[in-house]
């Protein structure tokens, strides 16, 4: 059974890094990019970036600037870095496995995390 | 980037009717587009993908059709569980991006 768990810091402050990690349980890490999506009431569902079992990342050009993903394939977590935050940063963050091949769809997600940016 | 657009943004049907949704792409994305489903509190979960495909354990009263840069999403028979917020998503061309939402309500 695939399962994605998040866990990191909910409440930060102007300025302050945001750092969220995703644990993944399951066959296989490799072939699969993992991916970071963030929603809001007013943009919508977002996607941040994604990373491969081997490092290769895709950033979101908005955000690219103040965006690093990392992955660390013994433990099978990845994991997002968000530097200096602002109030628009706040938001739901999913992880996601983008499921690509034959079929590309986001197959797994996931709890979310409400991260608020306030000081 | 991509945007993507929906219609309507909302609707409220009664259980039994057939609900359509659809999607826009501002260029030409082929039949790159998922659609996903989304209760409140919880993650969105992929319902059809490559526009046409029923993704598996899904009911056959959903379904989706399209190519290019128009897309439909149907619920053939609404059901209460199908109270929910629906998205499309294309993965033509990074950024992905995801439409608006249409949230579902029974009548």
């Amino acid at each position: 059974q695939v399962q994605l768990q998040q866990w990191g810091a909910g409440l930060l402050k102007p300025s302050e890094t945001l750092s969220l990690t995703c644990g993944f349980s399951g066959r296989s890490f490799s072939g699969y990019y993992w991916t970071w999506i963030r929603q809001t009431p007013g943009k919508g569902l977002e996607w941040i970036g994604d990373i491969n079992h081997s490092g290769s990342t895709n950033y979101n050009p908005s955000l690219k600037s103040r965006v690093t993903m990392s992955i660390d394939t013994p433990k099978n977590q990845f994991s997002l870095k968000l530097t200096s935050v602002t109030a628009a940063d706040t938001a739901v963050y999913f992880c996601a496995r983008l499921h690509g091949g034959d079929s590309t769809k986001y197959d797994y997600w996931g709890q979310g995390t409400q991260v608020t940016v306030s000081s | 980037d991509i945007q993507m657009t929906q219609s309507p943004s909302s609707l409220s049907s009664s259980v039994g009717d057939r609900v359509t949704v659809t999607c826009q792409a501002s260029g030409d994305i082929s039949d790159n587009l998922n659609w996903y489903r989304q209760k409140p509190g919880k993650a969105p979960e992929v319902l059809i993908y490559d526009a046409s495909n029923l993704e598996m354990g899904v009911p056959s009263r959903f379904s989706g059709s399209g190519f290019g840069t128009h897309f439909t999403f149907t619920i053939s028979s609404l059901q209460a569980d199908d109270i929910a917020t629906y998205y499309c998503q294309q993965y033509d061309s990074l950024p992905y991006t995801f439409g608006p939402g249409t949230k579902v309500e029974i009548k």
